[in-house]
């Protein structure tokens, strides 16, 4: 299986300032026939299901904010909020879709400090 | 509008069972992979089951292999988890998921699935 591992496993950070989530797998998701990286980051807010905010390690889903941008390959991705704003108050999860079992890491709060 | 509603989710004693079913709408049904995520309480997501988009093929957490089976009705645009001998750690807020077509697919032999809606969820509590 594929170990998915966040850190930190929360942050505060001031409005306005920059938020840092690394995601870190235990082999490689990059996929070598198509060169893309099957790695997923998604937002949930308090009480609300999961939203994807990104596909294919750095894809921004359509309609999310251009503030959120990810980047990273093979084992190691980032997701980065350049300007936090208080409705980004959620935990951050990545997802690994490279194979069965699919997992997640643990999760990143991101709070406001 | 992409809409998943989970329903069927309640209190149940360690080893018993339920049924969880998910009514979706809003997109073809029968052209979508399926999946159910589940989280617990003060734990992370978690994946637990994936459905092909004609339901030949199947895929498990081993967490819940051989006690939960997941399949679908095309014909009522729904998907199911019925949910055999169930522990305390089966306690969760259930989600339907759909697969997204930006993120791989399920097929015959292998899920590279990402999801691109989820469900409200259900929540299941396994106490005695």
């Amino acid at each position: 299986d594929i170990v998915m591992t966040q850190s930190p496993d929360s942050l505060a950070v001031s409005l306005g300032e920059r938020a840092t989530i690394n995601c870190k797998s235990s082999q490689s998701v990059l996929y070598s026939s198509n060169n893309e990286n099957y790695l997923a980051w998604y937002q949930q807010k308090p009480g609300q299901p999961p939203k994807v905010l990104i596909y294919w390690a750095s894809t921004r889903e359509s309609g999310v904010p251009d503030r959120f941008s990810a980047s990273g390959s093979g084992t190691d991705f980032t997701l980065t909020i350049s300007s936090l704003q208080a409705e980004d108050v959620a935990v951050y999860y990545c997802q690994q879709y490279y194979s069965t079992p699919l997992t997640f890491g643990g999760g990143t709060k991101v709070e406001i400090k | 509008e992409v809409q998943l509603l989970e329903s069927g989710g309640g209190l149940v004693q360690p080893g018993g069972s339920l049924r969880l079913s998910c009514a979706a709408s809003g997109f073809t049904f029968s052209t979508y992979a399926m999946s159910w995520v589940r989280l617990a309480p003060g734990k992370g997501l978690e994946w637990v089951s994936a459905i092909s988009d004609g339901g030949g093929s199947t895929y498990y957490a081993d967490s819940v292999k051989g006690r939960f089976t997941i399949s679908r009705d095309n014909s009522k645009n729904t998907l199911y988890l019925q949910m055999n001998s169930l522990r305390a750690d089966d306690t969760a807020v259930y989600y339907c998921a759909k697969v997204s077509s930006k993120g791989g697919g399920c097929g015959s032999t292998s899920c590279s699935a990402a999801f691109g809606y989820w469900g409200q969820g259900t929540l299941v509590t396994v106490s005695s």
